[in-house]
């Protein structure tokens, strides 16, 4: 596999049950972000990570939870979600924080 | 706080045509600016990167200019295709402190074969 990768693809969850999205880069980058797409608005920085250090947390509720145990896999976390965190949920990753970003396919995320 | 703006929010052409999508920002200093691609459900693909030094930058068909002093920025798209449909966002990163991108709402393309 190249580049960034992200599973599941799709995720439906109800408001009480915990699940965790998963990114993997193969492109041997240092730093990694998740970001939300809700319908309508602009893509919204949720955490970066640099060298598996969190250098940004954009003010995201606790129910979201990041890991990044190693620089090539990000995980995030879900908890008690809302139906307002439905949204498409995508993972990038640059080289350096302020080099060129590449971007996951995302995981459209429904919460009922 | 810094703010991008993508004008038109929607555009719909016949193929062929030559295009120029508009991205405007409230807080000129910034480190760069980038121009992505999104088709519909999916994620984000990287066109033109421009540096704060530079005024423009050019790949195959697309041309994107920079006029930081006035927070602006085009992506000139030549001789436009099907294929090129697609939503267009604008983004740019600041020259201090917060490092990420702040990107713009887009402008939806539909090029009509």
């Amino acid at each position: 596999e190249t580049g960034v990768t992200q599973t599941p693809r799709h995720l439906v969850m109800g408001m009480t049950n915990k699940k965790s999205l998963k990114c993997e880069q193969h492109l041997g980058h240092n730093a990694m972000y998740w970001y939300k797409q809700s319908a309508k608005k602009p893509l919204e920085l949720m955490f970066v990570y640099n060298f598996k250090e969190q250098t940004e947390n954009n003010s995201v509720p606790s129910r979201f939870s990041p890991e990044c145990p190693n620089s090539s896999h990000l995980f995030l976390h879900l908890h008690t979600l809302q139906p307002e965190d439905s949204a498409l949920y995508l993972c990038a990753s640059s080289q350096e924080l302020r080099e060129t970003q590449y971007f996951g396919p995302g995981t459209r995320l429904l919460v009922l | 706080k810094q703010e991008v703006t993508q004008i038109p929010a929607a555009l719909s052409v016949p193929e062929g045509e030559n295009l120029v999508l508009n991205c405007s920002f409230t807080d000129s200093a910034i480190y760069n600016l980038q121009w992505f691609r999104q088709d519909p459900g999916k994620g984000l693909t990287s066109l033109l990167l421009i540096q704060s030094s530079q005024r423009e930058q050019t790949s195959g068909r697309l041309n994107a200019s920079l006029d930081k002093s006035s927070g602006r920025s085009t992506l000139y798209i030549a001789a436009s295709q099907p294929g090129d449909s697609a939503t267009y966002l604008c983004a740019v990163r600041p020259s201090t402190g917060r490092r990420a991108l702040t990107f713009g709402s887009g402008t939806r393309l539909q090029v009509q074969p």
